[in-house]
């Protein structure tokens, strides 16, 4: 069975400090990864995804995601954070085989103070 | 045009009354969801469509019923709900159900849904 965990709810930086949230994965074949972000009063929004052509993944916004098999990880991060970045985002998974619908993980508040 | 536009945004009901939710989309895509979104929870899964057929139903109590008329439409009848049902129901399209597993979803906005 598939899942992500999204290590802590909310995380605050400060607008120009890096950004940095968490994804762990757990999947019993290769997994293809995403994050979403939710803007208030609107749906998601594709930020980037990992489909095995490259361990770096890098998505719009300024975004990137590096997938590590060994750490069974998938962490967000943009080196500066703008107060335009604050939202809420979801890391999800979904596989190659079997049920391939996408499973979301419980999301991270991102606040940026100025 | 790459949007997926749901109405209303907004509807309140009661419980004895019965309602539609509607999303449209015009990218071609021939698989549309549903999805049910508790505050400060991640989307759930409820329907899936492919190819206006229903693919994946994830155990929704019948007073949820999906409508799939065409390739660019999809539909959500509420009938008798619950006040637990008060969410955000969210429609997405993909190209294809997720065939290779990694298809892009196309969410609209979502109706904030409040049960009385």
């Amino acid at each position: 069975a598939q899942s992500v965990t999204q290590l802590g709810s909310h995380v605050s930086v400060s607008e120009g400090a890096l950004v940095l949230l968490r994804c762990n994965y757990s999947s019993s074949v290769p997994p293809y990864l995403f994050w979403y972000v939710q803007y208030p009063n609107q749906g998601l929004q594709l930020l980037l995804k990992y489909t095995s052509a490259a361990t770096l993944v890098k998505g719009i916004n300024g975004f990137e995601a590096e997938f590590k098999k060994s750490e069974t990880s998938f962490h967000l991060t943009k080196p500066s954070a703008h107060m335009s970045d604050a939202a809420e985002y979801f890391c999800a998974v979904s596989e190659a085989t079997g049920r391939r619908a996408l499973t979301f993980g419980s999301g991270t508040r991102l606040q940026v103070q100025p | 045009d790459t949007e997926v536009t749901q109405t209303p945004k907004h509807l309140v009901m009661g419980m004895t009354n019965k309602k539609s939710l509607k999303c449209e989309q015009h990218m071609g895509h021939r698989a549309m969801y549903w999805y049910k979104q508790k505050a400060k929870k991640p989307p759930e899964l409820m329907f899936v469509y492919s190819y206006e057929k229903l693919s994946i139903n994830e155990s929704v109590p019948s007073r949820f019923s999906p409508e799939c008329p065409n390739s660019s439409l999809l539909n959500l009848h509420l009938h008798a709900l619950q006040p637990e049902d008060s969410a955000l129901y969210l429609c997405a399209s993909s190209q294809v159900e997720g065939v290779r597993g990694n298809e892009k979803l196309f969410f609209g906005s979502g109706t904030q849904l409040s049960v009385l």
